[in-house]
């Protein structure tokens, strides 16, 4: 079954990065799309980017767009989510998901990865 | 960038009522990119409808999706308890994808 499973929670002092990952596992990689979505607690869940394994093609929120990376290791079949300049308003659980080939959805998640941003 | 508004905020219903979600679009966008998720506490979202109207793998058919250009409903026939929870709807247009704020059934 598919499975996207993230590394463990961060604390970052405010001006930091942080790398999270995504290790994909029972489809192949390649075909899908990886996303990342990030939600602060209690509030909607809110869309940062994609990467697409297949081509290297990426795309960005122009919300993130100068402080995030988003890549994929086809090799590793993994994800990665970099994010740059933290701010306490960057404290939420970011997550990676699996754009479904059949349309602009998302069918798979990972468990979620909690970034606490504090001095 | 498409503003999706959920309603009610929240639902108070017993097992086995009916329940009606609302999401409604900013604007109307050509296609039917609009998806439904569940959450729990703790858990990342599942996806329940995509399309507007079909079912995603696994779904009871308790739940059901429809609607079309700024208008989407979710329908749950008949509450079971495992699904109270938050549901978020969730479209796609112009290279965005952007969520609703969410509406959470919780036991009367």
């Amino acid at each position: 079954q598919v499975q996207l499973v993230q590394s463990g929670a961060a604390i970052k002092k405010p001006g930091a990065s942080v790398k999270i990952s995504c290790k994909a596992s029972g489809y192949t990689f390649r075909s899908h799309v990886i996303h990342w979505v990030r939600q602060v607690p209690g509030q909607r869940p809110e869309w940062m980017g994609w990467s697409n394994p297949a081509n290297g093609n990426r795309y960005y929120s122009q919300r993130f767009q100068d402080r995030v990376t988003i890549t994929t290791d086809t090799s590793a079949s993994t994800g990665y989510l970099d994010l740059r300049s933290l701010s306490p308003e960057d404290t939420a659980v970011y997550y990676c998901a699996r754009r479904d080939s059949r349309g602009e959805h998302f069918d798979g998640w990972g468990q979620g990865t909690s970034v606490i941003v504090s001095s | 960038e498409i503003v999706l508004t959920q309603s009610p905020g929240t639902l108070s219903l017993s097992p086995g009522e009916r329940a009606t979600l609302s999401c409604r679009a900013g604007q109307s966008v050509s296609g039917s990119y609009l998806a439904w998720y569940q959450q729990k506490p703790g858990q990342a979202p599942r996806l329940l409808i995509y399309d507007a109207s079909n079912r995603a793998t696994g779904v009871p058919d308790r739940f059901s999706g429809s609607g079309s250009g700024t208008d989407f409903t979710l329908t749950i026939s008949r509450l079971e308890h495992e699904d109270f929870a938050v549901y978020y709807c969730q479209r796609y247009a112009s290279s965005s994808w952007t969520f609703g704020q969410g509406t959470r059934i919780e036991i009367k």
